[in-house]
């Protein structure tokens, strides 16, 4: 059984920095084809992907957040760290992070989730 | 990067409709193409991946087609269970389309 959790701050200051963490279990993302996203979704809107990270630690991201996003994994704790610099009122959303399957390697799409965390930004 | 278009963005319908919703990229993505649903206060669940495969579990009456830049989703007998919300996506940059909220009539 595959799972997903998101952990982090429900509170973040503008101009900081906030880190989450997902948390998995079910699958190892050493394993080909095996790949970790970050989605968001601020409150009533559309859906955002932010960034992936792959088996073979190649890294993207969203082209117009590229600058202030950097994503990780340590495969021996099954955990991808998101950080997202220079947080802003805008960014206020439910961040998801989700088990993707073949990016650029016959996509299979994000199959598992996360439950999401609810980030605010607010002085 | 690849926008992508869906419509309606929202459509009214009864239990046993059948249920049409498009999405347009701005480029050809051949095949490369999801369907999520989510309702409210859940995370999304995969429903079609490569345009028309179905998602294992997912119920037959969801189908999907279309390749280049013209996608469908079809829900082919509308069930008390599928009023959400509809995301598609795209496998080049991962974007997503804004949504198509099903609605009871």
């Amino acid at each position: 059984q595959v799972t997903l959790r998101e952990s982090g701050p429900a509170l973040v200051k503008p101009t900081q920095t906030l880190t989450l963490t997902c948390t998995f279990s079910g699958f190892s993302l050493s394993t080909g084809g095996m790949c970790v996203s970050w989605v968001r979704q601020p409150p009533g809107k559309a859906l955002e992907w932010l960034a992936l990270i792959n088996w073979d630690d190649d890294k993207y991201y969203s082209a117009s957040l590229k600058t202030r996003l950097t994503i990780s994994k340590d495969t021996s704790k099954n955990q991808v760290v998101l950080t997202m610099t220079n947080m802003d009122p805008v960014d206020t959303a439910t961040y998801y992070c989700a088990r993707t399957l073949g990016y650029r390697y016959g996509y299979m799409g994000l199959d598992s989730w996360g439950q999401g965390t609810l980030v605010t930004v607010s002085s | 990067d690849i926008q992508m278009t869906q419509s309606p963005s929202s459509v009214s319908a009864s239990v046993g409709d059948r249920v049409t919703i498009t999405c347009r990229a701005s480029q050809g993505i051949r095949s490369w193409l999801a369907w999520y649903q989510q309702k409210p206060g859940k995370a999304p669940n995969l429903l079609i991946y490569a345009s028309s495969s179905l998602q294992s579990g997912v119920p037959s009456r969801f189908s999907g087609s279309g390749s280049g830049t013209d996608f469908t989703l079809t829900i082919s007998s509308l069930q008390p269970e599928d009023f959400a919300t509809y995301f598609c996506q795209e496998a080049n940059s991962l974007t997503f389309g804004g949504g198509t909220k099903v609605e009871i009539k």
